[in-house]
């Protein structure tokens, strides 16, 4: 079982509307996690970093929130755009600097329609 | 412009011939990895290095080789490509001391 878990699959909007991505998680230790954006056919881009004691943390009309207790975060997406139509993915790592410990999730498929 | 690249972009082999993709990162980073990613999944690390001639296995090693003999390059090697190897493939490369990682454009593969 992956130990993180995005929902839904994937979403269609329309353009102009808010929509909001979940994401949870049973890694432990927790140290932190990521949002990314990946567009079709290009490499993730990072979005959003939270760590343990951040709860939100916002990247122009991208808001994360983090619930540690839960093991839950969100991404709110606000007044989408076309260009808003992507996977995004949540990443949990066990240790700040380490590198062989992130945990990615499945992705979530965004469509934005005009 | 800070990048990390990887060639080829595409490729289609047959299985059992030899192949090697390269990555290249142009930001002087000691943390580099490669990752496998494939539908209904989510990335999975493949191997990674912190730095020159040091590398160490990720989560799914099997069938595959790198190696770190500059701290620009990461080759990802498959000896003898099977078709279960046959996924879309990103290089990445972070400074230890920072917490962004950044991913190449990916390479697609086909084994026959």
């Amino acid at each position: 079982k992956n130990q993180v878990e995005q929902s839904p699959q994937s979403l269609i909007i329309l353009e102009g509307k808010n929509c909001t991505l979940q994401c949870n998680y049973t890694v432990s230790p927790f140290s932190n996690l990521r949002w990314y954006k990946q567009d079709t056919g290009r490499g993730p881009v990072s979005l959003t970093i939270m760590t343990f004691s951040e709860n939100t943390k916002s990247n122009g009309r991208y808001t994360a929130t983090l619930d540690a207790d839960t093991k839950q975060s969100s991404l709110h997406i606000t007044a989408s755009q076309l260009s808003d139509s992507a996977s995004y993915i949540c990443v949990v790592s066990q240790s700040l600097f380490n590198n062989n410990d992130m945990r990615f999730g499945a992705g979530t498929r965004l469509t934005v329609k005009p | 412009e800070a990048q990390v690249t990887q060639n080829p972009r595409y490729l289609i082999t047959v299985t059992g011939k030899k192949l090697t993709v390269t990555c290249s990162q142009n930001m002087n980073h000691e943390y580099m990895s490669w990752y496998r990613q494939d539908p209904g999944l989510g990335l999975r690390q493949i191997y990674y290095s912190m730095n020159v001639e040091v590398t160490d296995k990720g989560d799914v090693p099997e069938g595959y080789k790198v190696s770190r003999k500059e701290k620009r390059n990461f080759p990802l090697i498959l000896e003898s490509p099977s078709p279960n190897q046959t996924s879309l493939y990103f290089c990445a490369s972070r400074d230890y001391r920072q917490e962004t990682q950044y991913f190449g454009p990916g390479t697609r593969l086909l084994v026959l």
